[in-house]
C-alpha cells in the first residue's frame, strides 16, 4: 500500500530534550516536507527537501533540523523542543505538485 | 508576500444544501490550486487541483471548484451537502510545478446540520 508513516503519533517530552520524529515514504517520491498545524493558523512549511541531500527552510523552520540521506525517509529533529513548538506535525512527499500526507504526530511539550 | 486566505473559519449549512467555501489568492501569475480535505483525527488527502486548461474543476464526493483567474479565486463547491463532508478544508496554492512551496489557507471547518 502506497503511503507515508511517521512515528511517534503522539509524543508528550520535556523542554530541551531532544527528539526526532522519523517520516517515511514507499512511493520513491523526489520531494518530502514538513508541516505543522496549529489552529486558526493552517499548516506552515517547516522544511522541505527536492531529494537526497537537497534540503531548504520553509516560512518556519527556526528550532528544526532536518536531514534527506536516504529518498524514503525524511527525519524531523527537535534538538531543543520548547513549549512553543507544541503543534501537530505533519509529514509529505509528492512526485509533483500533489501532496500525500501522513496521519500527523501530535507533539506536547511541557 | 504570497498569501491565501480562505473567508470563514467555520461554515454551518444543513443536510442537502450548498456547500460554498471560500478561498482567494494573492498573485499575478497563474499558480496551482488546491483544495485539501482533512477529516477528524487524520492528515490531509486531495480533494481537487487546477494545474491549467478547464478552469472549472471536479473533484472527489461530488465537490467541484472554479478557478477565477480575474478574481484571484478558487471557490469550492457541493450541490447537496451529505453529512459525511463535516471536516475541515484546506485551500492551497503552489507558484511552482514541484511541491516545493506550497502555501496553505488557514482552513474552514464545515459542519452539517440534520
Amino acid at each position: 500500500e502506497a503511503q507515508v508513516t511517521q512515528n511517534p503519533r503522539y509524543l508528550i517530552t520535556v523542554t530541551g530534550k531532544k527528539l526526532t520524529v522519523t517520516c517515511s515514504q514507499n512511493m520513491n517520491h523526489e520531494y518530502m516536507s514538513w508541516y505543522r498545524q496549529d489552529p486558526g493558523l493552517g499548516l506552515r512549511q517547516i522544511y522541505y527537501s527536492m531529494n537526497v541531500e537537497v534540503t531548504d527552510k520553509g516560512d518556519v523552520p527556526e528550532g528544526y533540523k532536518v536531514s534527506r540521506k536516504e529518498k524514503r525517509n525524511f527525519p524531523l529533529i527537535l534538538e531543543s523542543p520548547s513549549p512553543n513548538q507544541t503543534s501537530l506535525y505533519f509529514c509529505a512527499s509528492s512526485p509533483e505538485e500533489t501532496q500525500y500526507f501522513g496521519p500527523g504526530t501530535r507533539l506536547l511539550v511541557l | 508576500a504570497q498569501s491565501v486566505t480562505q473567508l470563514g473559519s467555520h461554515v454551518s449549512v444543513s443536510e442537502g444544501a450548498l456547500v460554498l467555501l471560500r478561498c482567494n489568492y494573492s498573485s499575478s501569475v497563474p499558480p496551482y490550486l488546491f483544495w485539501y480535505v482533512q477529516y477528524p483525527n487524520q492528515g490531509l488527502q486531495l480533494l481537487l487541483k487546477y494545474t491549467t486548461g478547464a478552469t472549472l474543476v471536479k473533484g472527489i464526493n461530488g465537490f467541484e471548484a472554479e478557478f477565477k483567474k480575474s478574481e484571484t479565486s478558487f471557490h469550492l463547491t457541493k450541490p447537496s451537502a451529505h453529512m459525511s463532508d463535516a471536516a475541515e478544508y484546506f485551500c492551497a496554492v503552489s507558484w511552482y510545478s514541484s511541491a516545493s512551496k506550497i502555501i496553505f489557507g488557514s482552513g474552514t471547518r464545515l459542519s452539517i446540520r440534520p
